[in-house]
């Protein structure tokens, strides 16, 4: 059964940079095809779509966060992983790891969940 | 960005009863358009995916439809574990978007 679990630190200071990682188990991430992907969540905003990951290292992002957004991924540790720079407390928000088939296929597979705040 | 327009944003209703969820496409998506139900707590759960297929494991009361620009989520007879949040998703173009949420209250 495949499962993800996010990870990473719960406070970010603003203009910092947030970084998550995504452990992936029940399947490798290299099998191609999937692209592994960020999601974020706020009451205010609702879902947000951060972007996603090929194995081949290709990405999807976001372009309303494309210059502060980075995706990659790490093959011998079967996970990927989120940096967002110049965070602030707008990029507060619960974050989801998951996966779809491809870009543009719907997300199967989703973490937890990892709670993300911004402040001083 | 291809904006989703879910209505309405709450609804109320009694076990047993049919609900229909509405989604709006601000473009035409063909049928790039999946359903999501979200329990308090916890993340999103693929529900149905392009606009008819029912995700292996869910319930058959659950079905939906559409195509364009028009979608819907039909559940026929509501479970008390139905009444939660329920999202649409467009996997037409980047960047992928969600509609606002369906709260199905009691």
């Amino acid at each position: 059964q495949l499962q993800l679990q996010e990870s990473g630190p719960g406070l970010v200071k603003p203009s910092e940079t947030l970084s998550l990682s995504c452990s992936v188990s029940g399947e490798s991430i290299s099998r191609g095809g999937y692209c592994w992907g960020w999601i974020r969540q706020t009451p205010g905003t609702g879902l947000e779509w951060i972007g996603c990951i090929f194995y081949s290292g290709s990405t999807y992002y976001n372009p309303s966060l494309n210059s502060r957004v980075s995706m990659s991924i790490d093959t011998s540790r079967n996970q990927f992983s989120l940096r967002l720079g110049s965070v602030t407390a707008a990029d507060t928000a619960m974050y989801f790891c998951a996966r779809a088939y491809t870009w543009n296929y719907p997300l199967d597979y989703w973490g937890r969940g990892s709670l993300v705040t911004v402040s001083s | 960005d291809i904006q989703l327009t879910q209505s309405p944003s709450s609804l109320s209703a009694s076990v047993g009863d049919r609900v229909t969820i509405s989604c709006r496409a601000g473009q035409s998506i063909s049928t790039y358009l999946h359903w999501y139900q979200q329990r308090p707590g916890k993340a999103p759960k693929l529900l149905i995916y392009a606009a008819g297929t029912l995700q292996s494991g869910v319930p058959s009361r659950f079905s939906g439809s559409g195509s364009g620009t028009d979608f819907t989520l039909t559940i026929s007879s509501l479970q008390p574990e139905d009444f939660v949040t329920y999202f649409c998703q467009q996997t037409y173009s980047v960047p992928l978007t969600f509609g606002g949420g369906t709260r199905v209250e009691i």
